[in-house]
């Protein structure tokens, strides 16, 4: 079946412009994750949905950042008046429940100018 | 707070012979997930092997097992009969069973296999 897609693959922005990243997890994969990858601190959670529960926010590193996810499926990650220290690659993972084996998607690679 | 550890910032291994990964980790949640993942140059994370704190024998999966020593608090991958395309970063990470459902990953190992 299908895996975790997501959208861009690359994207490239001048410091100060919003940018938006998007996931669609597996098909009826109730737990979506997004996470960071970048060179000086690797791999680093930002935020996790849960079915209708209140997503856990304790890894957004500032109010720069938000998420959403629309309808329990696909999850839109905005990062707003970016910065260069944004850049890196944004993960995206889905779970069939909170406690499973999370499965990544390919990353958008975010370059900020 | 969680922690994982991998000391090894790169490896080698010939062609078909086996390699351990270390992986050491720091938890105070009685239960927990450790996890494996292999992150080709392509960039994608693929899920190797999951062993739970409370499993009584080793995971194994195909050319992958988990050498897993509790008391240690150890969580080492080996790979049997290396194969070229088993070249790729490698991390190990791990998620509490209670709570935080996000995983805390190590800082990886890049393995490199020579024919």
């Amino acid at each position: 079946g299908a895996g975790v897609s997501q959208s861009p693959s690359n994207k490239v922005t001048e410091k100060g412009k919003d940018v938006e990243l998007r996931c669609d997890p597996i098909s009826g994969h109730t737990a979506l994750y997004w996470y960071r990858q970048s060179l000086g601190q690797g791999l680093e959670f930002l935020i996790y949905f849960q079915g209708n529960s209140a997503p856990d926010k304790s890894g957004l590193p500032s109010d720069r950042f938000s998420a959403e996810r629309t309808g329990g499926s696909v999850s839109t990650l905005t990062i707003q008046r970016t910065q260069q220290e944004d850049s890196a690659v944004y993960l995206c993972a889905s779970s069939f429940q909170g406690r499973d084996t999370q499965y990544f998607g390919p990353g958008t690679r975010l370059t900020v100018l | 707070a969680q922690k994982i550890t991998q000391t090894q910032p790169g490896m080698f291994v010939q062609e078909k012979e086996a390699v351990t990964l270390d992986c050491t980790y720091d938890t105070s949640d009685p239960s927990y997930g450790l996890f494996w993942y292999k992150q080709p140059s392509s960039g994608e994370m693929i899920f190797l092997i999951y062993q739970g704190s409370y499993d009584q024998q080793n995971a194994t999966e195909g050319r992958y097992s988990l050498n897993f020593q509790k008391a240690r608090k150890s969580a080492n991958l080996v790979i049997s009969a290396s194969q070229l395309g088993d070249s790729a970063m490698y991390f190990c990470a791990m998620r509490a069973s209670t709570g935080r459902r996000a995983l805390t990953f190590g800082s990886g190992t890049r393995l490199q296999v020579q024919p």
